[in-house]
């Protein structure tokens, strides 16, 4: 079957960084997708991982292993607004994407 | 603001009603879809239009009825409910739905409650 795992829950404080794992098993494989979650508003997309590279944009990285079916996002110097759900999703062989439950992440000042 | 729009955000309705989720795409993609989320679940993908043509439809409930009647517009046409499917329902678009690393943008979602 096809399978997404996530943490249900994290919390980190104000300024250090925190590291969301994924890890999936899907009917093939086309990449990883991670989404940030505000209550009340849109998911924003983050990243997308295709190969085994880590991605940065800014604070934000995103990393990914292909053969261990493994991904984490990192968050570094973070602060009060990125308390939100993470969402990480696999792309199977039909580019459809396989959602996890979300990471709650909960910033502590 | 992600370029997509839905409408209502709330709704409540009862199990006999008809009501209608609508959402509108101004990026110019021709790929629309509408997911259902359900408290500590993953999102369930319910249907996926491409250049306005139906390509998937994962076993939802013919209480469920989608419409797509252009790229840029697709409505949730819902009748006969039942209380379990109170849930937030998020539309989402990307550019066209083949390809790898095609970004989806999201609407902000309807909330709907059944009772």
């Amino acid at each position: 079957g096809q399978n997404i795992d996530q943490p249900t829950e994290m919390t980190a404080t104000e300024g250090a960084i925190v590291q969301i794992n994924c890890t999936y098993q899907t009917s093939g494989f086309n990449g990883l997708v991670w989404y940030q979650h505000h209550a009340g508003a849109a998911p924003t997309f983050l990243s997308y991982n295709g190969l085994d590279v880590l991605e940065e944009k800014g604070r934000f990285s995103s990393f990914l292993s292909r053969s261990k079916g493994y991904s984490y996002l990192l968050l570094k110097e973070l602060q009060m607004k990125d308390s939100a759900s993470y969402l990480c999703a696999a792309m199977d062989s039909n580019y459809q994407l396989i959602w996890g439950t979300g990471t709650k992440l909960i910033i502590k000042p | 603001e992600t370029g997509v729009t839905q409408t209502p955000r709330h709704l409540v309705m009862g199990m006999t009603n008809k009501k209608s989720l609508k959402c509108e795409q101004h990026l110019g993609h021709n790929a629309m879809y509408w997911y259902k989320q359900s408290a500590k679940k993953p999102l369930e993908l319910m249907f996926v239009y491409n250049f306005k043509e139906q390509t998937e439809n994962n076993s939802v409930p013919s209480r469920f009825s989608p419409e797509c009647p252009n790229s840029s517009h697709l409505f949730l046409h819902l009748h006969t409910l039942q209380p379990e499917d109170s849930a937030l329902y998020l539309c989402a678009s990307s550019q066209d739905g083949t390809s790898g690393g095609n970004e989806q943008f999201f609407g902000p979602g309807t909330r709907l409650t059944v009772l």
